[in-house]
């Protein structure tokens, strides 16, 4: 079953604009990962949070983590079309040793 | 280095047929994972394997799916009589431990049952 929601579930913005996901989670988490896939294929990681950690930052993106309302965000800056893709946020929780998926956001990237 | 691969790419199949689907982990990943994706959803667990045994099968859907891991290196994910409702793209990741490290993706392998 998917851990949570993420929202919004798709979201179309010109490029050169700033790109927000936001997930949510149900259960505690050890950590909480971030994934892109696309055309539906293999998905290919773009940061890990620790439950610990409130901020993160790699490169063009920017996540955060409050493990109060169990909630992520995920900020990619000066969007490209390239950054056209799915997103997902994936929890590691407990003794479990695999990810929990959300849903996924569709973003599409205007040139 | 060579990423995780998984073959077949794309595999079509009648309902009732025995397939298996491989997956080949990047050299020295002690850990793999199975998930199958369903359009439009994230990718849900089925199994995980730490070196040769499977750790937790727990997401397995039903006896009819079972996975093996002979040498601790390739793993081959089995699916006996398919239904139709077993379509969907199934993904194997491997990472170098189990302790919550970057899971490494391959490309999946499309299952249509017809």
């Amino acid at each position: 079953s998917q851990q949570g929601e993420e929202d919004p579930q798709a979201l179309s913005i010109q490029e050169g604009e700033n790109a927000t996901m936001n997930c949510s989670y149900k259960t505690s988490i050890n950590n909480l990962q971030w994934y892109r896939q696309n055309s539906g294929r293999g998905l290919v990681h773009l940061i890990l949070i620790r439950s610990n950690e409130r901020e993160k930052h790699s490169g063009r993106l920017r996540v955060t983590l409050d493990t109060s309302k169990k909630s992520s965000s995920l900020l990619i800056t000066a969007s490209r079309a390239a950054d056209t893709a799915s997103y997902f946020c994936a929890t590691l929780g407990g003794s479990a040793r695999q990810l929990t998926f959300g849903s996924g956001t569709q973003l599409t990237v205007l040139p | 280095g060579a990423g995780v691969s998984q073959t077949p790419s794309n595999k079509v199949t009648e309902k009732g047929k025995y397939v298996e689907l491989r997956c080949d982990p990047i050299s020295g990943h002690t850990a793999l994972y199975w998930y199958r994706q369903s359009l439009g959803q994230g990718p849900e667990f089925l199994i995980y394997f730490q070196g040769t045994g499977a750790a937790d099968d727990s997401g397995l859907p039903n006896d009819r799916f079972f996975a093996v891991r002979p040498e601790g290196s390739v793993s081959t994910l089995k699916i006996q009589r398919t239904e139709r409702g077993d379509s969907a793209v199934y993904l194997c990741a491997s990472a170098l431990g189990p302790y919550g490290n970057e899971q490494y993706f391959g490309p999946g392998t499309r299952l249509t049952v017809t």
